[in-house]
């Protein structure tokens, strides 16, 4: 089956500019997450989806983050204006229900703020 | 908050030569969970532990709950190359359900 498809692979923008990244889980896929990755650091969470509804978003920075999940598949999460401490790689990872352990992860979009 | 600390983090290592790490936590755990992050690529599981007491193997790796059920052991018997990468535990987060937090990492590489 196909994994989890994230796109672009690579962003670089200024400071203050916006930047959006998609995701498309592994389909039949309910519970969705964003995590950010900062260079030499473990992955973390930003935001969870149950179908398109939030279950968790208490470590996303309201003021610049956002993301939504129409129609409960896909996803974007984007960030208005960038810092430049947004600098990192962006992962989505998606399972089946939520209280299943076994995420999959995409391959991440790392983004560079200059 | 809760913080997963690992060690080493990172080593190098001679092909054949077997790798132990650990991860330690400020919180006792039920749940561990090993994944592996290659370059370029999102985290991979390789081990989850539910048991404490057990040793959980996935081909020449074993993960294990520490005797205070605060930390956790990775072992990868006899390395090869593409062992190579950073090794992530992750725990769930008192604050959520089925939301899990990741530790620091272990940077692996081996030398042929």
């Amino acid at each position: 089956e196909a994994g989890v498809a994230q796109s672009p692979r690579y962003k670089i923008i200024e400071k203050r500019q916006s930047v959006a990244f998609w995701c498309n889980p592994i389909s039949g896929h309910a519970t969705l997450y964003w995590y950010q990755q900062i260079l030499g650091q473990g992955p973390k969470l930003l935001i969870q989806f149950q179908n398109n509804g939030v279950v968790d978003d208490s470590q996303l920075p309201k003021d610049r983050f956002s993301a939504e999940r129409l129609k409960g598949v896909d996803s974007t999460l984007k960030i208005q204006p960038a810092k430049l401490e947004d600098s990192a790689v962006y992962l989505c990872a998606s399972t089946t229900i939520a209280g299943t352990y076994e995420q999959y992860f995409g391959p991440g979009t790392r983004l560079t703020v200059t | 908050g809760q913080q997963l600390n690992q060690s080493p983090q990172s080593m190098f290592i001679q092909e054949g030569e077997d790798v132990s790490m650990n991860c330690t936590s400020s919180s006792i755990f039920n749940t561990w969970l090993w994944y592996k992050q290659e370059p370029g690529e999102g985290p991979v599981l390789l081990i989850a532990l539910y048991k404490a007491g057990e040793l959980t193997s996935n081909g020449r790796l074993t993960a294990q709950f520490g005797i205070t059920r605060k930390d956790s052991f990775l072992n990868i018997s006899a390395s090869i190359p593409s062992d190579v990468g950073i090794y992530f535990c992750a725990g769930p987060d008192w604050g959520g359900t089925y939301k899990y937090i990741f530790g620091t990492g272990t940077r692996l590489k081996v030398l042929a």
